[in-house]
């Protein structure tokens, strides 16, 4: 069975400062997705980034980037030039790839929430 | 319209009770789904619609029941629930159940059964 582990429950930065989000993963499937989501206090589950693991190239999304490594199965999300609006819970999600059946989940990690301090 | 909406966004009932949730989404999506999420914990899967018909059921108890009355609708029925049903209640919707597909998730309904 596929698992996500987030190991940091917690984690703080400075605004304008980086921070890195770990995450790593099980699985014995070649072919899947990676996502990270955010979750606002009281609002709704956001997606952050994505990248599929049949692409080496990190993907980027404005200031976030992930690092992935799939020998490690490793996905990690850096956060650059942190603002306060990016506090929230987030998650690493792992999904596998469909191929027109019911494999349709989302495997969520436990969360690491992030607070910003000005 | 990227909005996936859902109502009421708060719903407190008494164990014997039966309500609805509903969840609409305009995005033309043809798989919908509903999460239980307790506080301070990830999203749990209960259900899965794909082009309108139950593609997965997580081994949900048999109060909770979902309907999908069309592609834009998806509805969980609640009877006879337990406390420990009290929770967040999300909905997605993905264009298909295609894993590289990004799942637009609602804000919630915030359940508290008495």
């Amino acid at each position: 069975a596929q698992t996500v582990t987030q190991s940091q429950p917690e984690m703080s930065v400075q605004e304008a400062e980086t921070v890195t989000l770990s995450c790593t993963y099980d699985t014995s499937e070649s072919d899947y997705y990676l996502f990270w989501y955010k979750q606002p206090p009281s609002r709704q589950m956001i997606l952050v980034i994505r990248q599929e693991a049949y692409k080496q190239q990190n993907a980027t999304e404005n200031r976030f980037s992930v690092n992935f490594q799939k020998a490690a199965k490793s996905f990690s999300l850096k956060i650059s030039d942190s603002q306060l609006g990016d506090a929230a819970m987030y998650f690493c999600a792992y999904r596998l790839i469909n191929y027109g059946g019911s494999q349709g989940n989302l495997i969520f990690g436990k969360g690491t929430k992030l607070s910003v301090k000005p | 319209d990227t909005e996936v909406t859902q109502t009421p966004k708060h719903l407190v009932m008494g164990m014997t009770n039966k309500k609805s949730l509903k969840c609409e989404q305009h995005m033309g999506h043809r798989a919908m789904y509903w999460y239980k999420q307790k506080a301070k914990k990830p999203p749990e899967l209960m259900f899965v619609y794909s082009y309108e018909k139950l593609s997965i059921n997580e081994s949900v108890p048999s109060r909770f029941s979902p309907e999908c009355p069309n592609s834009s609708l998806l509805n969980l029925h609640l009877h006879a629930l337990q406390p420990e049903d009290s929770a967040l209640y999300l909905c997605a919707s993905s264009q298909d159940l295609g894993g590289y597909n990004e799942q637009f998730f609602g804000p919630g309904t915030r359940l508290t059964v008495l």
